[in-house]
């Protein structure tokens, strides 16, 4: 079976501030990772996913993540954070075959953005 | 193209009170997925129809609920009699046939409240 932890459940950040928000997994097979972010009021949209190749991957909204497979991390990161990046972040994973594409999630980080 | 739609948005219901939520996938997606999110926990699987067929439902909590996808199109999740423990949003999701690569699209989910 998967797991996904994410260790913050909620971070304050400054605007124009970076932020990294962690997240971990545990995993006996390969996995793809994902993440996702729920706006206030919305459904969950996809960020930015790594299915294989280069380990940085860019995303939506200046968003980015870093798979770091010896450590089992998926780390999301933006350099300056704007007041509408304010939201809750899942990161998620999916076993690469067999897992008919179900999805295991994290409890998701809150992020606020303060002015 | 229109989204994921679920509805209702909101139900608020009585234990031992039966309700149905409704998701009407995005047209051609034959992958249709429910989850769960019980208050400050991570989102949890349901299960999975390919078409009109269920594909996984190993999340499925008890025989209170009962999933259902006519003719391959919209799905229902009724949970009947409802208990104080269901409380929660539950997300639907729906892909195109195929690999994860496509990911997923969800819908603004289900609120329901049991008293």
């Amino acid at each position: 079976a998967q797991s996904v932890t994410q260790l913050d459940s909620q971070v304050p950040v400054f605007e124009e501030a970076p932020v990294e928000l962690r997240c971990n997994y545990s995993s006996s097979v390969s996995v793809y990772l994902f993440w996702y972010v729920q706006y206030p009021n919305q459904g969950l949209q996809l960020l930015l996913k790594y299915l294989s190749g280069s380990t940085l991957v860019k995303g939506i909204n200046g968003f980015e993540a870093e798979f770091n497979k010896s450590q089992t991390s998926f780390h999301l990161r933006k350099p300056s954070v704007h007041i509408s990046d304010t939201a809750e972040y899942f990161c998620a994973v999916s076993v690469v075959t067999g897992g008919g594409n179900k999805l295991t999630f994290g409890t998701g980080t809150q992020l606020k953005v303060e002015l | 193209e229109a989204g994921v739609t679920q509805f209702p948005s909101h139900s608020v219901i009585e234990k031992g009170q039966t309700v149905t939520l409704r998701c009407d996938p995005i047209s051609g997606h034959d992958n249709l997925y429910w989850y769960r999110r019980v208050m400050g926990k991570e989102i949890k699987f349901l299960l999975h129809f390919v078409k009109e067929s269920k594909q996984d439902e190993s999340g499925m909590p008890n025989n209170r609920f009962l999933a259902e996808r006519t003719g391959g199109t919209y799905s229902t999740l009724k949970v009947q009699p409802a208990e104080l423990e269901d409380s929660g949003v539950y997300f639907c999701a729906s892909s195109p046939p195929g690999r994860i690569n496509y990911g997923y699209t969800f819908g603004s989910g289900t609120r329901l409240t049991v008293v």
